[in-house]
């Protein structure tokens, strides 16, 4: 199983920061690597997959990179409604498709 | 519109059963392989079964193998996920989401996820 290890655990900034979230895999995963947002009671909602792909409707504030064991998350600069927990997710080895532990942005 | 709602969940004892079930509409969901992923109160989220969009092949976590069942009906766009002998590490919001297009596609890139539905196995 491939294990994916998230940093920070929370993140503490003010809007209009850029935001740097980081995802290490227990193994080689090339670059088959997705990140999820979740706001509180609500479903993930993809945002980027095969590491630096957006999702449609995603916004250029947004940017993923990486590749083998190491991915990042960029928000350039926080706009409110960016405050969340994010999820990295591998495919490439499954089952079990595996989720990291999450990252939560927290308003400073 | 393109959506899966989720119902079926609820209170049960431990060692109970209960069925979940998806409804998708708005896309061809015959030709799409689906998941169930679970999310614990308070915590991360957890991939938990896959079946392909014909419903020919199934694929469990370790955590649930045996005494889950994935399976779908593509007439009504419904998904189900029966789950017998239940314990209280079951307790979980259960989201379906959808997977690749198949048969040629073999990309997990979950896009679309319904609302969840709360499983709560309590004596």
């Amino acid at each position: 199983e491939i294990v994916l290890t998230q940093s920070p655990a929370t993140l503490s900034l003010s809007p209009g920061e850029r935001a740097t979230l980081s995802c290490r895999a227990s193994q080689t995963i090339d670059i088959y690597l997705a990140w999820y947002q979740q706001k509180p009671g609500q479903a993930p909602r993809l945002l980027i997959y095969d590491a630096s792909k957006r999702a449609t409707g995603i916004p250029a504030r947004f940017s993923g990179s990486g590749s083998g064991t190491d991915f990042t998350l960029t928000i350039s600069s926080l706009e409110p409604e960016d405050f969340a927990v994010y999820y990295c997710y591998q495919r490439k080895t499954w089952p079990p498709l595996t989720f990291g532990g999450g990252t939560k942005v927290e308003i400073k | 519109q393109v959506q899966l709602v989720e119902s079926g969940g609820g209170v049960v004892q431990p060692g109970g059963s209960l069925r979940l079930s998806c409804e998708a509409s708005g896309f061809s969901y015959s030709s799409y392989g689906m998941h169930w992923v679970r999310q614990g109160p308070g915590k991360g989220l957890e991939w938990v079964s896959f079946i392909w969009y014909d419903g020919s092949k199934t694929y469990y976590a370790d955590s649930v193998k045996g005494r889950f069942t994935i399976s779908r009906d593509n007439s009504k766009n419904t998904l189900s996920l029966e789950m017998n002998s239940l314990r209280d590490e079951d307790t979980a919001v259960y989201y379906c989401a959808r997977g690749p297009h198949q048969p040629l596609n073999l990309d997990h890139i979950l896009d679309l996820w319904g609302q969840g539905t709360l499983v709560t196995v309590s004596s």
